[in-house]
Parts: structure tokens; sequence; C-alpha cells
């Protein structure tokens, strides 16, 4: 079956560094996704890797180990506004996106 | 970046009437526009995939009469809620690939709220 794992829920502290594991088993593979999604409000797309190795873009970072099938996502520098819930999503051959349960990410002072 | 555009926001209605959900790709052509609900503290569920000038495929359990899809342009992608009921009342969001049959980019609409009384 196709599915997706990553942790309900994590803290951190403001201004230091988390990071976000998921796993995936899909059929077929065309990218991990990576969405921030804050309390009812629409996800916003964050990253997109179909290629081994790290994407940095700006204080977000997304890694990819297709071999592994595994990915993270690695926030820097949090801020208070990055309490949110963090989805990660693969994309199996029928181009659909498989989707974990989310993240949610809470940042203290 | 692309902007989906989703109306309306938030509807409110009565048990056994029908709501329409529209979803627009505005700066660029979506051939594949996907419609998802979300209940409180659950991940995305996608519902089907709408397809421009062919029938929607729907997800397992998706009642394709009961959730009737229209994607009759490249840009417009609606979803009506057929006879709804308070077990409707949901966040449904829109998406659409920007590009043709690749893994491209994936924008969201705002989401619209659903409540049914």
């Amino acid at each position: 079956g196709q599915n997706i794992d990553q942790p309900t829920e994590m803290t951190a502290t403001e201004g230091a560094i988390v990071q976000i594991n998921c796993t995936y088993q899909t059929s077929g593979f065309n990218g991990l996704f990576w969405y921030q999604q804050h309390a009812g409000e629409a996800p916003t797309f964050l990253s997109y890797n179909v290629l081994d190795g790290l994407e940095e873009k700006g204080r977000f970072s997304s890694f990819l180990s297709r071999s592994k099938g595994y990915s993270y996502l690695l926030l820097k520098e949090l801020q208070m506004k990055d309490s949110a819930s963090y989805l990660c999503a693969a994309m199996d051959s029928n181009y659909q996106l498989i989707w974990g349960a989310g993240t949610k990410l809470i940042i203290k002072p | 970046g692309a902007v989906v555009s989703q109306h309306p926001s938030w509807v409110i209605c009565k048990s056994g009437t029908s709501v329409k959900i529209e979803c627009r790709s505005l700066d660029f052509q979506a051939t594949t526009m996907f419609w998802y609900r979300q209940f409180p503290k659950q991940s995305l569920m996608l519902m089907a995939t709408s397809n421009e000038g062919s029938k929607a495929t729907y997800e397992q359990g998706v009642e394709k009469d009961k959730f009737l899809i229209n994607h009759a342009s490249l840009t417009l992608s609606t979803l009506t809620v057929t006879s709804a009921h308070p077990e409707d009342s949901s966040f449904y969001i829109c998406s659409a690939r920007d590009g043709t049959g690749d893994t491209g980019e994936l924008f969201f609409g705002e989401g619209s709220r659903l409540t049914v009384l």
C-alpha cells in the first residue's frame, strides 16, 4: 500500500532549528512536496524535491533520499509565525498526491 | 507565483440545498485540478481529479452524484455539493497544476468552509 509517515507534533524554541522527518511508500515516485498550513487556512507550497539532495530556500530547506524513501524539512531561525502544521506529500506514478497527516509544530518563546 | 482563486470562502446553507464552489486559475491554464476536503484536525483528503473537457475521476468512497464536478474550461472547475447535509460540513480546497502532464507545482485556492445547518 501507499503511506506517508511523519511525527504528529513537535515543539521547538524561537530562534532555534527544527527538522521534520517524513518517510514514504508509493507506487512509483514523481516527487516529494512540503506544505505549510496555518489553522483554518489552505496549505501553502514550501518545496518540491524529485532529485536526491538538499534544496535550500531561505530559512527553509528540504532534503530527499529516494533510495531510503525519506525526506526532511529543515526550518532555521524559527519565528513564532512558523507555528503551523507541515504536510508532507509524495506524488505517485499516476501523479496523485499521497498526503501525510501533518506535523503540528509548536514554537515557544 | 501562479494564483488560484476559490469562491466563496464561507457558505452557510440549509440542509437539502445545493452549493456550488468555484475554482479558477487566474494566470495560467490548468488542464488538471484537484478537489480536497479536510475535516478538523485531519489531513487533506483527495476527493476527485478534474480534467478539462472530460469526466472527473473520483476517489474511492466519494459519491460522484453528490459531489458534481465540472471542468468546462482551462481556467475554471466547479464543485457542487448536492442536497447538502450537516455531515457535508467541511473545508473544501481546490488545487491546480501549472503544466500539462508533468510534475508541475501545485497551487491551492484559499479554501471554502461549508456549514450545513
